[in-house]
Order: structure tokens, then sequence, then C-alpha cells
């Protein structure tokens, strides 16, 4: 079945550190890939989206680039801020033929933790 | 007002009892989602329905039941609660015709079973 594996947290950084969360998934069909983030308290939003190969997806300064030779859709962020810390989620949705269908497979999330 | 509104946001109840958990959203999406969230597992899909005509058990539906009352609202139920209830619940909706598949959700209920 559809699977997400991400990197093993929690991840506690500095501010302006390099962040990467690792995601790896494997799919059938034409998986369209995800990053949620869930802030303390919170319920998820998404963060960003890649829906084909080779897509980079991007927005608040991550970055996460769709690699279908690799299975991967690994998070990226150049410096990271205090009000990045939070719970990042990797999710995938299978399309077929072109018809959606609409559910998300979620990895076990990751907790990032930034200090000033 | 939140697009996706789910009541109430933290209940705690006793082994057997029934509880009703509510979803309603505003955005006019047709599909919705209950998801339950634990610890190091990520969130699990339980019930999903793409229309009020349409309900379909997710990975983990025992315990579980559902009801789409209208478009606009989705409820699940713990028929007789346990223990191992005890999680995050999330409440989700997105649109078939945007076929992008993103998801927006609710701010969770936090469930205890004692």
């Amino acid at each position: 079945g559809d699977s997400v594996t991400q990197m093993e947290g929690p991840v506690t950084l500095s501010e302006e550190a390099f962040l990467t969360i690792n995601c790896t998934y494997t799919a059938t069909g034409y998986p369209s890939l995800f990053w949620y983030v869930q802030y303390p308290g919170e319920g998820l939003q998404l963060l960003l989206k890649a829906t084909k190969a080779d897509d980079k997806g991007s927005n608040k300064g991550f970055e996460a680039t769709y690699r279908k030779e690799t299975t991967s859709f690994h998070l990226e962020k150049g410096s990271v801020q205090v009000s990045d810390s939070a719970v990042y989620f990797c999710a995938l949705s299978v399309n077929a033929g072109g018809t959606s269908y609409g559910k998300l497979t979620f990895g076990q999330g990751t907790i990032l933790t930034v200090h000033p | 007002d939140a697009d996706v509104t789910q009541t109430p946001r933290n209940r705690i109840t006793k082994t057997g009892k029934r509880i009703m958990l509510e979803c309603s959203q505003t955005k006019g999406h047709d599909r919705m989602y209950w998801y339950r969230q634990d610890p190091g597992l990520g969130l699990r899909l339980i019930y999903y329905s793409f229309d009020v005509k349409d309900i379909n058990k997710g990975e983990i539906s025992d315990g579980y039941s559902v009801s789409r009352q209208a478009q606009a609202k989705f409820s699940l139920s713990l028929e007789s609660a346990i223990p191992n209830q005890t999680a995050l619940y999330f409440c989700a909706t997105s649109d078939f015709w945007q076929s992008t598949d993103t998801q927006y959700f609710g701010p969770g209920t936090r469930l205890t079973v004692l």
C-alpha cells in the first residue's frame, strides 16, 4: 500500500541554521506530494505541494522538490526562525488516470524546535 | 470566522460512554474527512465522505461511526468509548473540483477517555 516515511525527530536547531527534513514515499499510481505544518495548539495547514515529478513547491522560505527517481520530497529551509517551531508532516495523495482519490496518507511527523 | 470548526475542542469522558464530535465547514467543499492523531503515528484516516450520500471507511474505522447530515456537517461518534481512543481528532475538507487534493483542517478536538 501507499506509505510515507519521515526522518526521526525531534529536530533542534539554532536560529538561522539550515533545515532539512527527509521524506520518502511508496505509492501506486501518480502521487501528489505535500508538506503540512502544525503549530502548537492548532490544526494542520498546507505548507507546500508538488503534483508531478521535478516540480518544486515553495512557501515562506521552505522548498521541496518532487524526485521520482529517489521517491523523495525532502523539506529544506536556508535559515530557520524561532517561529518555524512546529510539527511538520509529509503526505501523499494518489491519482490514477487523472482522477483524484482525494485521500491523504501522512508520515509520522517531525517535531522541529528552533532556539534563539 | 474559521472555515472549518470542530466542537467540542476538549472532552473528557468515561469508558463505555457514547460521544459525538462535530465538524462544520463554510468552505462549500464536497469532501470531508475524520482523522485521529497519536504521538509518533502521524494522522490516520477514520472515515471519509465524498458527498452526502457517500460514506467510506478509512484505515482505522473500528469502534467509530459517522453521519453526514448535510454537505457542511460531518459528525464522528464513538459508540462505546475506550481508553485507547484517547487522541487528538481532526476534521478536514477538500474540493473535488480543485483536483490537487489540498485538505483544510479544523483546529482539532482533544478527547480523553478515562
